[in-house]
């Protein structure tokens, strides 16, 4: 089985300043790993994922996670965020299973709120 | 369609009364799951189709909760006597293949309230 945990509810932070959102899991097999962000009155949105290689990936808006095996984390960081970043963050892992299927275990969010 | 479709977006129910929730998932998606997910937290597995096929039903919180994909396409989440406890977004879900780590795209939810 897997857990997810994202220690931090909310997160406040004024425009241009960095960001991290924490996250850490637990599984008896190895897993994927994925943000996904939750926009106002949107539905979930893949934001980027982790399956093998460079520990540390990037979405396409500035956000980056970096894998650490050895701290089972995913963090999520931006080093200058923008109002329209305001949303609620998802971690989720996924088991990696020779059978196949790709359920996800999520986390229980972590709202970010960009302020002026 | 282009992403996954799901209706009704908003539901009431009278505590005891029976509700479907629809879901069309993106054309060809093979892998179809739904989501429950209450108030402030994340969302949580209810069951998975791989085409006609329920593969995991594990999530689902009681027999009261039912689900179906008949022709491997459309499917149709059904809760019977509905309690306050069931009120939540239903996320529906699918991906093209049921390979982990293939990308899950989630449809904007059904928001189901019981009075």
């Amino acid at each position: 089985a897997q857990s997810v945990t994202q220690l931090d509810s909310q997160v406040p932070v004024f425009e241009e300043a960095p960001v991290e959102l924490r996250c850490n899991y637990s599984s008896s097999v190895s897993v994927y790993l994925f943000w996904y962000v939750q926009y106002p009155n949107q539905g979930l949105q893949l934001l980027l994922k982790y399956l093998s290689g460079s520990t540390l990936v990037e979405s396409i808006n500035g956000f980056e996670a970096e894998f650490n095996k050895s701290q089972t984390s995913f963090h999520l960081r931006k080093p200058s965020v923008h109002i329209s970043d305001t949303a609620e963050y998802f971690c989720a892992v996924s088991p990696i299973l020779t059978g196949g299927g790709n359920k996800l275990t999520f986390g229980t969010g972590t709202q970010l709120k960009v302020e002026l | 369609g282009a992403g996954v479709s799901q209706s009704p977006r908003y539901k009431v129910a009278k505590r005891g009364q029976d509700v479907a929730l629809r879901c069309d998932p993106i054309s060809g998606h093979v892998s179809l799951f739904w989501y429950q997910q209450a108030l402030g937290q994340g969302p949580e597995f209810l069951t998975y189709f791989q085409n006609e096929a329920q593969l995991d039903k594990s999530g689902l919180p009681s027999d009261r909760f039912f689900a179906e994909r008949p022709e491997g396409s459309v499917s149709t989440l059904k809760i019977q006597r509905t309690q306050q406890e069931d009120s939540a977004v239903y996320l529906c879900a699918s991906s093209l293949e049921g390979y982990s780590g293939n990308t899950i795209y989630f449809g904007e939810g059904s928001w189901l309230t019981v009075v």
